[in-house]
C-alpha cells in the first residue's frame, strides 16, 4: 500500500540559509499535517491543510511557511535558519478531514541538521 | 485542550501482556481517545481509538473507564517489535484532527 512520502530524508543547512520540505500524501487524502520533534522531544504540531487551504495552526515560527499544492502534496519552506531548527519533520496526511475519528498517516520524516 | 498523563515507562517480558494507563480527567465529552506509537527511527503510527465502548483491532485493546476519565491500552502479547514510545491523546470531534502529543510512554520489551 502507498504511503506518506517525504523528501529528502536528510537535509543539513547552514544557519540563515533555506530549506525545504516536501510531503506527497497517500493518494485521495486531501489533508496534510506538519509536526517538528526535537532531540528527545515528543512531536508539536506546526500546521495543517484540508483541500489546499490552511486549517489550523500550531508553534510554528514566522520564518516558517507553508502550501498544499492542487496535486495534495505540501511543501514546508523554512527560512533563516537557527541551531535550533535541527530536528526530525513528519508529515502526515489523513482522509477525510472531518470526524476525529480519522487516523493520521505519517512519513518517515525529515532529519534537518542546521549548523 | 484537555490533558493526559501516562507513565513514563513500563517493561515487559515478550508475549506477557501490556496494560498501559492513561488519565484524563478533564476529558470533555466531544473528546476522543487515541493511541499512537512511535518506534526507534520512525514516525507515529496509529495504534487504536476510541469515544466511550471498549474497542478491539488487530494490534491492541482499548478499555475506557466508565466515567470516561481515564483509559487502558492493552497489547495482549508483547513482541520486541512492541518496544515504542505510547502515545494518549484526546482529540476533539469538531476539532481540526491536529494530535498534540505529551510525554508518552517508552514500553521496554525484554526477551
Amino acid at each position: 500500500a502507498a504511503g506518506v512520502i517525504q523528501s529528502p530524508r536528510h537535509l543539513i543547512k547552514e544557519k540563515r540559509e533555506t530549506a525545504t520540505l516536501k510531503c506527497y500524501p497517500i493518494p485521495r487524502h486531501d489533508t496534510v499535517y506538519w509536526y517538528q520533534q526535537g532531540p528527545g522531544q515528543d512531536p508539536q504540531f506546526l500546521i495543517s491543510f484540508y483541500e489546499k487551504m490552511q486549517s489550523d495552526k500550531g508553534s510554528i515560527p514566522d520564518r516558517f511557511s507553508a502550501q498544499q499544492f492542487s496535486d495534495y502534496h505540501s511543501e514546508l519552506n523554512m527560512s533563516s535558519l537557527e541551531l535550533g531548527d535541527s530536528a526530525l519533520y513528519f508529515c502526515a496526511s489523513s482522509f477525510p478531514l472531518a470526524g476525529s475519528g480519522n487516523e493520521q498517516f505519517f512519513g518517515p520524516g525529515t532529519r534537518l541538521t542546521v549548523l | 485542550d484537555a490533558k493526559t498523563t501516562q507513565p513514563n515507562s513500563m517493561e515487559s517480558n515478550e508475549e506477557e501482556p501490556v496494560h498501559l494507563p492513561c488519565n484524563h480527567s478533564t476529558i470533555s465529552g466531544t473528546d476522543y481517545i487515541h493511541w499512537y506509537r512511535q518506534l526507534p527511527s520512525q514516525g507515529p503510527e496509529y495504534v487504536i481509538h476510541g469515544l466511550t465502548s471498549n474497542v478491539n483491532n488487530r494490534m491492541a485493546s482499548l478499555a475506557i473507564a466508565e466515567d470516561r476519565k481515564s483509559s487502558t491500552l492493552i497489547l495482549h502479547r508483547a513482541t520486541l517489535r512492541d518496544a515504542a514510545v505510547y502515545y494518549c491523546i484526546l482529540r476533539d470531534v469538531g476539532g481540526w484532527g491536529k494530535l498534540q502529543f505529551g510525554a508518552g510512554t517508552q514500553v521496554v520489551v525484554t526477551p
